[in-house]
């Protein structure tokens, strides 16, 4: 299986921040990388494919790059909305693997 | 509006068998494939299975293999997940989830239903 791993595992912010959430596959999954957004107590809600591609109605501040093994997620300017745990997830081939994970926290 | 809502969980018994539903609307069900993701309590996401628009490829997570069945309905707009001979590590909340149609990922989720395996 391609195991997906992010970093950093938490992150302490400021609104207003810019901040960026790597991750990184195990082996090359060109860019069949997705990223998702998931409050406490909610559903995940998913914001990038195809490793910088916006799903339709995710603020343009959300931007995502990479290719191979190496991506990033960038939040241009963090709102308060923003603050949640974040999940890379590879589709290049089953099964299907997400990262462990990034919880991103009010500093 | 596309939304799927699943039902169906609920307290089991450790071997004790469940079958969850995932109702959608808003969009023509049977175009698009639909794949089930878990998370259990405090844990990350974990993909569970994918079926195809027509039902005629289904693929499964090694950790529910022979276990757990993906089937659906599209006379019913209706993806389901029939669970078998079931463990303490099926614990988990399931979502339901669209896949996209130009992309192996996921578009549109459903809002989960919790199961709880435990005697």
């Amino acid at each position: 299986d391609i195991q997906m791993t992010q970093s950093p595992s938490s992150l302490s912010a400021s609104v207003g921040d810019r901040v960026t959430i790597t991750c990184r596959a195990s082996r090359a999954i060109p860019t069949y990388i997705a990223w998702f957004q998931q409050k406490p107590g909610s559903a995940p809600k998913s914001l990038i494919y195809g490793a910088s591609s916006l799903q339709d109605g995710v603020p343009s501040r959300f931007s995502g790059s990479g290719s191979g093994t190496d991506f990033i997620l960038t939040i241009s300017s963090l709102q308060p909305e923003d603050f949640a745990t974040y999940y890379c997830q590879q589709y290049s081939e089953y099964p299907y693997t997400f990262g462990q994970g990034t919880k991103l926290e009010v500093k | 509006e596309v939304q799927l809502v699943e039902s169906g969980g609920g307290l089991v018994k450790p071997g004790g068998s469940l079958r969850l539903s995932c109702v959608v609307s808003g969009f023509t069900f049977s175009g698009y494939s639909m794949h089930w993701v878990r998370q259990a309590p405090g844990k990350g996401l974990e993909w569970v299975s994918f079926i195809s628009g027509s039902g005629s490829y289904i693929y499964s997570s090694e950790s529910v293999e022979g276990r757990f069945t993906t089937s659906r309905d599209n006379a019913k707009n209706s993806l389901y997940l029939q669970m078998n001979s079931l463990r303490a590590e099926d614990t988990a909340v399931y979502y339901c989830a669209r896949k996209r149609l130009t992309a192996g990922t996921v578009d549109y989720w459903g809002q989960g239903t919790p199961v709880t395996v435990s005697a």
